[in-house]
C-alpha cells in the first residue's frame, strides 16, 4: 500500500521569505501522481501543484515549485516570497496513474506566515 | 470550469435522525466520486469510492449501513448518514474525477453536528 509521509505538522515563516515543506512517500509503482494541496480555513482543498512522475522537470507555479526527488521518493514544496495569504494547511498527496483511483494524503503541515 | 459543489454546507440534526449530502459536478461529468471524512486539524480519511451506476467501495472500518452512498448520476452522488450519533460530527467533503484526468476536483464541504 502507498504511503505518505509529511514529517512537519508546523511550519513558520516571516512574510517574504521562503519556506519548504518535506514529503516523502512510499509506492512500488513507476508511473503515479503527486499533489501538494492547500486547506485554509474556509477548509475548501485547493490545488497548489502537481507532478507527473514520469516527468524529470520539477513543476512550477508562480511562487510555488517542488523538488521531486523520484529515487528517493521525495517531494518537498517551495513557496517564495510567501505571503499572508499563503497560512493554511498543505496537505501532500500521492494518485496512481489508473483512472478513478483514489488519492492517499499526507497528515499535512500547518503554514503560518507571520507579518 | 471543474466545479463541484456540496449542499448542505452546515447542517444540525438530532441523533437519531438521517441527514443527506449531496455532491454534484456542476460542469463536468465524474465517473468517479470520493467521499471523505475529516476531524479537526487532521488529514482527510477516505471514505468510500462511488462509480456512476454502481455500489460504492467502502473503506475498511466504515460502516456501509451507515453511510449510504449513492451515485445514481454522472453529476449527483449523495451521502446519507442514517440514525446519526454525536460522534458522527464531522467534515464531510466529496471530490470527483473523470477519466483520463490525473487530479480530483473537491467540494467545499460539509459540517455535519449531531446534537
Amino acid at each position: 500500500a502507498q504511503t505518505v509521509t509529511q514529517s512537519q505538522p508546523e511550519m513558520s515563516v516571516q512574510e517574504a521569505e521562503t519556506v519548504t515543506l518535506s514529503c516523502t512517500y512510499d509506492t512500488s509503482e513507476s508511473d503515479y501522481y503527486l499533489f501538494w494541496y492547500k486547506q485554509p480555513p474556509s477548509r475548501q482543498m485547493i490545488l497548489v501543484i502537481r507532478q507527473e512522475a514520469y516527468k524529470q522537470q520539477n513543476a512550477t507555479e508562480n511562487r510555488f515549485s517542488v523538488n521531486f526527488q523520484k529515487a528517493a521518493k521525495s517531494f518537498s514544496l517551495k513557496i517564495s516570497d510567501s505571503q499572508l495569504g499563503d497560512a493554511a494547511m498543505y496537505f501532500c498527496a500521492y494518485k496512481r496513474e489508473t483512472s478513478g483511483s483514489r488519492l492517499t494524503f499526507g497528515e499535512g503541515t500547518q503554514l503560518t506566515v507571520n507579518p | 470550469g471543474a466545479v463541484v459543489s456540496q449542499h448542505p454546507s452546515w447542517v444540525i440534526c438530532k441523533s437519531g435522525t438521517s441527514v443527506k449530502i449531496e455532491c454534484r459536478s456542476l460542469d463536468f461529468q465524474a465517473t468517479t466520486m470520493f467521499w471523505y471524512r475529516q476531524f479537526p486539524k487532521q488529514s482527510l480519511m477516505l471514505m468510500a469510492t462511488s462509480n456512476e451506476g454502481s455500489k460504492a467501495t467502502y473503506e475498511q472500518g466504515v460502516e456501509k449501513d451507515k453511510f449510504l452512498i449513492n451515485h445514481a448520476s454522472l453529476t449527483l452522488s449523495t451521502l446519507t448518514v442514517t440514525s446519526a450519533h454525536p460522534e458522527d460530527s464531522s467534515f464531510y467533503i466529496c471530490s470527483a474525477s473523470t477519466p483520463g484526468q490525473g487530479r480530483q476536483y473537491f467540494g467545499p464541504g460539509t459540517r455535519l453536528t449531531v446534537t
